[in-house]
C-alpha cells in the first residue's frame, strides 16, 4: 500500500480484556517496529522485526505483551489482561533494512483501558 | 544507540527560519542522524537524515558539525503548520530500534 496502515484507529476496552492491534507495513519494507506513546510523552520502543531474524523484544514492558509478524508482512501486537497503564497510542513503523532509509510511521491505534 | 539531547521547547515567528539544535556527543562513525516531527494526534513524519555532510530537501536543511557531535535542523521559512514536536534520533547500521527522546516542541507564532 501507499503507507503504513494500522487498525483499529481507536480501541476502548475493559480492564482485564485482551486486545489485538494490527499493522500493515509498506510493501517491500522488511523491517517493522512497534512503539508506544503515552499521553504527553515521547516514543517508547517495544519490538522490532527484521526479515526472518529473531525479533528484538527488549522493549516489551511485561509478559502480557507479545507480537508476531506473519509471512514477513502484517504484524499483530497483542496485550493480554489489559491494565489502565496500557492506555496509550501504539505506533507501527516500517522501513527498508538499511540504516540509510528512514521509518514510515502509521497513524497509530489509540488504546483506552477503562 | 547514541543518546540525543534537545531543548524542550522553542518559539519561532512565522516566515522566519527555525533552527532546532540537537546534541549527540556519543555518536559513532556508522550512525546516521535522523529528524522526525509529530503534529498533534498523528504518527511521526520523516523530515531528513544525514551521516556527515549537510543535507537539504524540500522540507528542511540539516547541518552536521564536523565532529558530528551536534546537528541543527533548519526550517527556512516557518509556517503555522510547522508547529509540532521535533525529534532528533541516531540510527546505527543494523537499523534496529532507535531511542526517541522527548523532542523539541516548536511553536510558530503569527
Amino acid at each position: 500500500g501507499a503507507g503504513v496502515s494500522q487498525s483499529p484507529s481507536n480501541k476502548v476496552t475493559e480492564k482485564g480484556k485482551d486486545v489485538e492491534l494490527r499493522c500493515d507495513p509498506i510493501s517491500g519494507h522488511t523491517a517493522l517496529y512497534w512503539y508506544r506513546q503515552s499521553l504527553g510523552q515521547g516514543l517508547e520502543f517495544l519490538i522490532y522485526f527484521q526479515g526472518n531474524s529473531a525479533p528484538d523484544k527488549s522493549g516489551l514492558p511485561s509478559d502480557r505483551f507479545s507480537a508476531e509478524r506473519t509471512g514477513g508482512s502484517v504484524s499483530t501486537l497483542t496485550i493480554q489482561r489489559t491494565q489502565q497503564e496500557d492506555s496509550a497510542v501504539y505506533l507501527c513503523a516500517s522501513s527498508y533494512p538499511a540504516v540509510r532509509y528512514g521509518y514510515t510511521f502509521g497513524s497509530g491505534t489509540r488504546l483506552t483501558v477503562v | 544507540d547514541a543518546k540525543t539531547t534537545q531543548p524542550p521547547s522553542m518559539d519561532c515567528a512565522e516566515g522566519r527560519a527555525a533552527n532546532l539544535p540537537c546534541n549527540h556527543s556519543t555518536i559513532s562513525g556508522n550512525e546516521y542522524v535522523y529528524w522526525y516531527r509529530q503534529i498533534h494526534s498523528q504518527g511521526p513524519q520523516y523530515i531528513i537524515h544525514g551521516l556527515k555532510n549537510n543535507e537539504t530537501n524540500e522540507m528542511a536543511s540539516l547541518i552536521i558539525t564536523e565532529d558530528r557531535k551536534s546537528s541543527t535542523l533548519i526550517l527556512p521559512h516557518a509556517t503555522l503548520r510547522d508547529t509540532a514536536v521535533y525529534y532528533c534520533i541516531v540510527r546505527n547500521t543494523n537499523a534496529g530500534k532507535s531511542t526517541f527522546g522527548d523532542g523539541t516542541t516548536l511553536t510558530v507564532k503569527p
